[in-house]
């Protein structure tokens, strides 16, 4: 099956500066890379995603960027706010039929204002 | 109605009780989902119904039952459960079954076992 890596467990960053975080995944088949932010006690929230018919993705100050070759996806959050705070998530799916996601161990990123 | 709708909120549950927590969507979903949370760690996938069909099961004990009645309803029967599946437990729904449409989540049911 599917196995996602994800680095880094932790990530604290001043305010305004940007912020990165680097997923691979193991199968070739996979072809829906999403990425979710979840607050303490809350649901997992998709913020941006991307097939793999992309390499990049933008939506306002987050982007992610996929690397098939190298199976690997990253995230980048830019001009960061406190509201940032969070744990992310990414994920991949086992491509083609109905499948669920498998997630990565997710980062806890502090914006330190 | 674009939320995926979870009961109860929290469960307590001694461990010879019978219980079922419930989800619901009404986006006109074809597939929904239920994964398991622990503390601190990622969702893991229990189950996958494609059209009200169970396609994956990721060999969870019996003692986890799911039921699909409907398109819009997604049920998990409890039974005999053990301390250690106190957990979050996450329903999920994408409008197709092909693995490439998102993934909307419910607010999660908090499940204590006793």
């Amino acid at each position: 099956g599917e196995n996602v890596e994800q680095h880094p467990s932790t990530l604290s960053v001043q305010e305004g500066d940007s912020a990165v975080i680097k997923c691979t995944y193991s199968d070739s088949a996979s072809n829906y890379f999403p990425w979710y932010k979840q607050e303490l006690g809350k649901r997992p929230q998709l913020i941006i995603d991307i097939r793999s018919n992309v390499g990049e993705k933008k939506d306002q100050r987050i982007a992610v960027t996929l690397n098939k070759t190298a199976k690997h996806f990253s995230l980048h959050i830019t001009e960061t706010q406190p509201e940032d705070s969070a744990v992310y998530f990414c994920a991949a799916n086992s491509g083609g039929g109905a499948d669920g996601l498998t997630f990565g161990k997710g980062t806890h990123l502090i914006i330190q204002p | 109605d674009t939320e995926v709708t979870q009961t109860p909120k929290h469960l307590v549950m001694g461990m010879t009780n019978k219980k079922s927590l419930k989800c619901e969507q009404h986006m006109g979903h074809r597939a929904m989902y239920w994964y398991k949370q622990k503390a601190k760690k990622p969702p893991e996938l229990m189950f996958v119904y494609s059209y009200e069909k169970l396609s994956i099961n990721e060999s969870v004990p019996s003692r986890f039952s799911p039921e699909c009645p409907n398109s819009s309803l997604l049920n998990l029967h409890l039974h005999a459960l053990q301390p250690e599946d106190s957990a979050l437990y996450l329903c999920a729904s994408s409008l197709r079954d092909r693995g490439l449409d998102e993934q909307y989540f419910g607010p999660g049911t908090r499940l204590t076992v006793t």
